[in-house]
Order: C-alpha cells, then structure tokens, then sequence
C-alpha cells in the first residue's frame, strides 16, 4: 500500500542548531515527493520539491532535502535553525500512478529554545 | 499574484445544519483540491477537480459531503446535517497545468460542529 510516514510526532531543537526531519514513503516506483510548512492557524507553505535529477535540492528560507532511492527516503534539514522555523512541517508524496491527490505524512511538529 | 483564498475562515455550525465552504483557487489554476484535517494530523483528500470536470470524490467520508467548481473556477465544499465529527480545518489546493502536484494551499476554514 501507498503510505507516508514521518516518524517524529515532535523535535526540539535550539537555536542555532541543525535540523533534521525525517520522511519515508512506501511506492514501488520514484514518487513525487514536497515538503509542506504549516504555522498556527495558517496553510500549507510549499518549501521545496522533488520531481526528478539531482537528488538533493534547495528550498526556500534555507531548506533543503535529499531524496535517498534506497531507503525510499526524503528528508529536510537546515544547517542553522531560527526561532522563526518553529511550525509543523509535513511530508507530502505524490503517487505517480493513478490519483492526483497527495498524501501527507502525520506532520512533525518543530519547537526551538533560544 | 494572489494565492488560494477561502472563506469563511471560521465556521461554528450546530449539529445537523448545513454549511457551504468557499474556495477561490489562484488564477488561471485549472486543477482543484479539497482536503480536510483533523486536529493534530496530517491533511486528507476529499476530492479533485480538473476545471469544472469532478474527477475524483473517493475520498469524500459520507454522501453528506459534496463538492461543485460549475464554471471551473470558484469551488464550493457543501456538507449537509454537520456532525460533530466533521469538525476539522477544511484546505483548499490549486494547481496549475503543468504540474498537478504542485499544489498551493489557502488558509483553511476551520469547522466546529457543537
């Protein structure tokens, strides 16, 4: 079956620290795969996007992620987190073959301390 | 360029009225979603428009839930007999031709059903 899975409910982090979130997808096949930002009381924020090519690629406010085939996975990460990044933040796949829906993962919620 | 706007953003029903949900998607988008999430998770579709052409309901829970976009622009997302668990934060997605996926999210209106 078709499933995302983000397995940290929730990360805190420092200030000043990198980041880490992690997402893995089950598909037989290389998906479509997005990384979402949502703060309180706001929609969803595309921050980057994977269709095809180089494996790791850039977003927006210093985000990148990495798509690893092997491991079926897509993870974000930022060298050096701001108070400003704390938000919920989904994993989103899109599964080539059939709907032209997304599947979203069950989010990570971020917290910084200063 | 505007993006995705919806109203209203907040909505409180009393169990078993009706509410109508309004989508305006971002200009020239021709494709539309509906998703819904609950407190605490990820977002689920509900349905998917290409123009004014429903092409997929499979995720709308019950026959209460029902959606039209009649000039392929506007969409509305009409629930009929609101129960209490229909509450939940209701997003709307616009895409534009050459990618489906892509998909830019409004704010959301957040439903309770009391």
């Amino acid at each position: 079956a078709q499933s995302v899975t983000q397995p940290d409910i929730h990360i805190t982090v420092s200030e000043g620290a990198s980041l880490e979130l992690r997402c893995n997808y089950s598909y037989g096949a290389t998906p479509y795969l997005f990384w979402y930002v949502q703060s309180p009381g706001q929609g969803l924020q595309l921050l980057l996007k994977y269709f095809s090519g180089d494996t790791l690629v850039q977003g927006i406010k210093g985000f990148e992620a990495e798509f690893k085939r092997s491991q079926s996975s897509f993870n974000l990460r930022k060298p050096s987190v701001h108070w400003s990044d704390a938000a919920e933040y989904f994993c989103a796949v899109g599964f080539i073959q059939g709907a032209q829906k997304l599947v979203f993962g069950q989010g990570t919620r971020l917290t910084i301390n200063p | 360029g505007a993006g995705v706007s919806q109203s209203p953003r907040y909505k409180v029903a009393k169990r078993g009225q009706d509410v109508a949900l309004r989508c305006d998607p971002i200009s020239g988008h021709v494709s539309l979603f509906w998703y819904q999430q609950a407190l605490g998770q990820g977002p689920e579709f509900l349905t998917y428009f290409q123009n004014e052409a429903q092409l997929d309901k499979s995720g709308l829970p019950s026959d209460r839930f029902f959606a039209e976009r009649p000039e392929g622009s506007v969409s509305t997302l009409k629930i009929q007999r609101t129960q209490q668990e229909d509450s939940a934060v209701y997003l709307c997605a616009s895409s534009g031709r050459d990618s489906t996926y892509e998909q830019y999210f409004g704010p959301g209106t957040r439903l309770t059903v009391t």
